[in-house]
């Protein structure tokens, strides 16, 4: 597509549920970002693949987090056990390359009552 | 560990009034610099961006941007802003061995008509 598509775009759902979030990258794009930004603070970096390499996993706050990408596709967020404090807006972004000309998507807002 | 900050939070102008928003970084090496706009109801896009050469880089709508390397800033500019200027501005950084985009915690553009 011509943008970077996120699913769904706001989800609410009960403390101790899991919940799967979806990021559709831009065609072509070999990186892939998830960032997460709770209220009034910035984005905090979550993971990033890199086509077929091993990802930086380096942000995921907790074990309750994982991700998987296919290849150069779709990518899914996956928060088991939710908490409260994981409510915030999930963003994902892609690039065509490692050099950090993102196109964002427009997120996905979780709230975790 | 690279951090970006940005010391205003929320910053009221009038139209046609000069802006100057801060961002400074902790790292010591080569670093690429960003600034992302989000726009109400819009995605995060990028404004301009710093890799090398010329330390004054100018993005779309006429802002600008300043590397200062002994002062680790790169403060974004404006000369005269317009209303619809109003936005969140956030500065990020990456090293140029990182595979990731450090992001500051956004400014709050408002603009008065």
């Amino acid at each position: 597509g011509a943008g970077v598509s996120q699913s769904p775009s706001n989800k609410v759902t009960e403390k101790g549920k899991d919940v799967e979030l979806r990021c559709d990258p831009i065609s072509g794009h070999t990186a892939l970002y998830w960032y997460r930004q709770r209220l009034g603070q910035g984005l905090e970096f979550l993971i990033y693949f890199q086509g077929n390499s091993a990802p930086d996993k380096s942000g995921l706050p907790s074990d309750r987090f994982s991700a998987e990408r296919t290849g150069e596709s779709v990518s899914t967020l996956t928060i088991q056990r939710t908490q409260q404090e994981d409510s915030a807006v999930y963003l994902c972004a892609s690039s065509p390359d490692r050099e950090g000309l993102y196109t964002f998507g427009s997120g996905t807002r979780l709230t975790v009552v | 560990a690279q951090s970006v900050s940005q010391h205003n939070h929320h910053v009221i102008l009038s139209e046609a009034a000069s802006l100057e928003l801060g961002c400074n970084y902790s790292y010591g090496g080569t670093v690429n610099l960003f600034w992302y706009v989000q726009y109400p109801g819009q995605h995060l896009q990028l404004l301009l961006k710093y890799f090398s050469g010329d330390p004054l880089v100018k993005g779309i709508k006429g802002f600008e941007a300043e590397f200062i390397k002994s002062k680790f800033s790169f403060n974004l500019r404006k000369p005269s802003v317009q209303w619809s200027d109003t936005a969140e501005y956030f500065c990020a950084v990456r090293s140029s061995s990182a595979s990731k985009i450090i992001f500051g915690s956004g400014t709050r553009l408002s603009i008065r008509p």
